[in-house]
């Protein structure tokens, strides 16, 4: 059981580029979400989905999309990075507890 | 509107004393609460966790107080590790998918 893995664990963008994080579980869960965490703060949602197909906003979607095709993939897409995109980004699988990938560090210049 | 506060940025403390984390809410809908522990470069990770129909819950060295009147809860670790030192963040689920409302972290450094 690898639970929850991320790729990459870092990247560096240029302003404008765009990119797309990967997230994997292999526990068949249901319920999984994207955070991102700045200096300082706690995590705060971005996407979350219930299933295969549904997906839903958080607290912080502008900027990203989400798609669920598969119960174990959810991709977290970044269109024309911008420089308060830069931080570090957690996706999470539910199974009475959240489980979190390691995540991955992104910074944009 | 923070709903889950956690107003301690960092906390220091000796080996094999009691440390001592709060976490401050202001939804009294908030009916269970979590605590995650997160090292440097890793994901956090579940510690222990509580029902707001109990007061205390215990898990070896970590035991977490609530407080509904005062929408306050605690985690104490005793006794404290160097291991423990971590960012401890307070959370808890609302909505229909379960998604967590995080407070900021408290940086504990537990000192040999």
């Amino acid at each position: 059981n690898a639970g929850v893995t991320q790729t990459p664990k870092f990247r560096i963008l240029k302003i404008g580029q765009s990119m797309t994080l990967q997230c994997t579980q292999d526990m068949n869960h249901n319920y999984m979400y994207w955070y991102r965490q700045d200096p300082g703060m706690g995590l705060k949602l971005i996407y979350y989905s219930v299933g295969a197909g549904i997906t839903d906003k958080g607290e912080v979607p502008n900027g990203y999309n989400v798609s669920r095709s598969t119960t174990e993939d959810f991709p977290l897409r970044l269109e024309l990075a911008a420089p308060s995109q830069t931080s570090v980004y957690f996706c999470a699988s539910e199974g009475g507890e959240q489980y979190f990938g390691p995540g991955t560090r992104l910074t944009v210049t | 509107d923070q709903q889950v506060k956690q107003n301690s940025p960092s906390l220091s403390v000796q080996e094999g004393r009691i440390s001592i984390l709060n976490c401050d809410y202001t939804n009294s809908m908030f009916d269970y609460f979590l605590w995650y522990k997160k090292y440097p470069a890793e994901g956090p990770t579940f510690l222990i966790s509580i029902s707001s129909i109990k007061d205390k819950n215990e898990d070896g060295r970590f035991t977490v107080f609530l407080n509904k009147s005062a929408k306050h809860l605690s985690l104490h670790i005793v006794p404290s590790q160097p291991g423990d030192s971590a960012v401890y963040f307070c959370a808890a689920p609302s909505g229909s998918a379960r998604q967590l409302t995080f407070g900021s972290g408290t940086q504990l450094t537990v000192l040999p």
